[in-house]
């Protein structure tokens, strides 16, 4: 079964609204996640690595302002976009990484902002 | 930064057909690992490979670390229509499963019945 989980699945919004994706490590206690945004027919580009109790480490050229990252617990990561605009819509992807074993990715969550 | 060059971008084969696709980089890597993505899903991890030369099967999957540590490549056997999907390669120069990893362009692979 799955051991990461997101929701939504599938979000649409508003130009300027917020939107709070959530990321689920289900059978581990995960300190670190990873958020990845995929563009259609384009390869995972790392946004940030999401440390519990901590603050996220951002990639260059994302806006920490823009996608705030969460982890305040050993199972749950949220990553917000504030203020989305439509060239926010992507395909919002968690991982999970552990000690010993490779990065768990999520489902996915579609962000469609209108 | 870091990049993969994968290739090929796309291919359209017919079942029972080899596939055979590949990654390079301009840097050293530490691990190569292969994923496979169906659409509107998250990737799933194939084969991992740790050390330059690795050969590492998995079904009908086979992938090789590059001596060089600079590249990899994925052979599917015997193809079937659910090989249908985007492969990706991803490299990791650190030492530890926690690491960043670089993510290749991905390889859409289309099996004709």
């Amino acid at each position: 079964g799955a051991v990461v989980s997101q929701h939504p699945s599938r979000v649409i919004c508003k130009s300027g609204t917020s939107v709070k994706i959530e990321c689920r490590s289900l059978d581990f206690q995960a300190t670190t996640m990873f958020w990845y945004r995929q563009f259609p027919k384009q390869s995972l580009m790392l946004m940030a690595t999401s440390n519990e109790g901590s603050k996220a480490t951002y990639e260059q050229g994302v806006e920490k302002d823009k996608f705030l990252i969460n982890h305040a617990s050993l199972t749950l990561s949220t990553l917000t976009v504030t203020s989305a605009h439509p060239e926010d819509s992507s395909f919002y992807i968690c991982s999970r990484g552990q000690q010993g074993v490779e990065q768990f990715f999520g489902p996915g969550t579609r962000l469609t902002v209108l | 930064g870091q990049q993969l060059n994968q290739s090929p971008q796309s291919m359209f084969i017919q079942e029972g057909e080899d596939v055979s696709m590949n990654c390079t980089s301009s840097s050293i890597f530490n691990t190569w690992l292969w994923y496979k993505q169906d659409p509107g899903e998250g990737p799933v991890l194939l084969i991992a490979l740790y050390k330059a030369g690795e050969l590492t099967s998995n079904g009908r999957l086979t992938a090789q670390f590059g001596i060089t540590r600079k590249d990899s490549f994925l052979n599917i056997s015997a193809s079937i229509p659910s090989d249908v999907g985007i492969y990706f390669c991803a490299g990791r120069s650190g030492g530890t499963s926690y690491g960043k990893l670089t993510f290749g362009q991905g390889t859409i692979l289309t099996v004709h019945p």
